[in-house]
């Protein structure tokens, strides 16, 4: 059974730093591409970024909003994903899910892109 | 700001159907796949569908997704109580480099 566990979230005064863990079991990490996905309290979903797997050397890319303070990370020899998270802001607060990708493309040459398994999220509060 | 659209709520009476739209443009709708979560009150999302009309295993059939141009929706047939929860969908979006959400949908069981 696939699962993932976050860890490391907490309460962070604004232009602090914080690192959040997630440890994988029942999957080879290293197959995989992994997301970090993250809810502000009462709010949608927001997509944080993405490290890409072995196979294909592990880029990553982030959304507009945590490009150049957040870096994700990863150990496969560790099973777990990591996010470094920087130069923290109030609107930082959030829920913060790791979750499993999984990205092709299909015959008709669509991007295929989904989350199929999520851990149960860590609650950053970015507050002084 | 969200660059997915969805109606803030939807309901139906038990046994109904009930569909919810998503808007999107050619950067990610129309030019590629469209998924679905579900999340219950206090729990992690969970994938409904994907590749647009896809569904994982344990995810009912009376479950559907479709898509049209920049457009795609997700009907619920047999409406029942534990339906009750909010709906995202989702794409990546070629313009953005990014994975985009839907702006979420709440959807009650009268």
């Amino acid at each position: 059974e696939v699962q993932l566990a976050e860890s490391g979230g907490g309460l962070v005064q604004p232009g602090g730093s914080l690192r959040l863990s997630c440890a994988a079991s029942g999957l080879t990490l290293s197959d995989h591409d992994m997301a970090w996905v993250r809810q502000a309290p009462g709010k949608g979903l927001e997509w944080v970024g993405r490290i890409r797997n072995k196979a294909n050397n592990y880029p990553t890319e982030y959304a507009a909003s945590v490009k150049g303070r957040f870096t994700i990370s990863r150990d496969d020899s560790k099973n777990s994903l990591y996010l470094q998270m920087n130069s923290l802001k109030t609107e930082d607060t959030a829920v913060y899910y790791c979750a499993r990708g999984s990205a092709y493309y299909d015959s008709n040459g669509y991007f295929n892109y989904y989350f199929d398994y999520w851990g149960q999220g860590t609650l950053v509060t970015v507050s002084s | 700001q969200s660059v997915l659209t969805q109606p803030p709520s939807a309901s139906g009476t038990p046994g109904q159907r009930v569909t919810i739209s998503c808007s999107g443009s050619s950067s990610n709708i129309g030019s590629n796949t469209v998924n679905w979560y579900q999340q219950l009150p206090g729990t992690a999302p969970k994938l409904l569908i994907y590749s647009t009309n896809q569904r994982p295993s344990g995810v009912p059939d009376r479950l559907s997704g479709s898509k049209s141009g920049t457009s795609a929706s997700l009907a619920l047939s047999g409406l029942q109580s534990e339906d009750e929860a909010d709906y995202y969908c989702a794409a990546w979006d070629d313009s953005l480099n990014g994975y985009v959400f839907g702006t979420g949908t709440k959807v009650t069981v009268l």
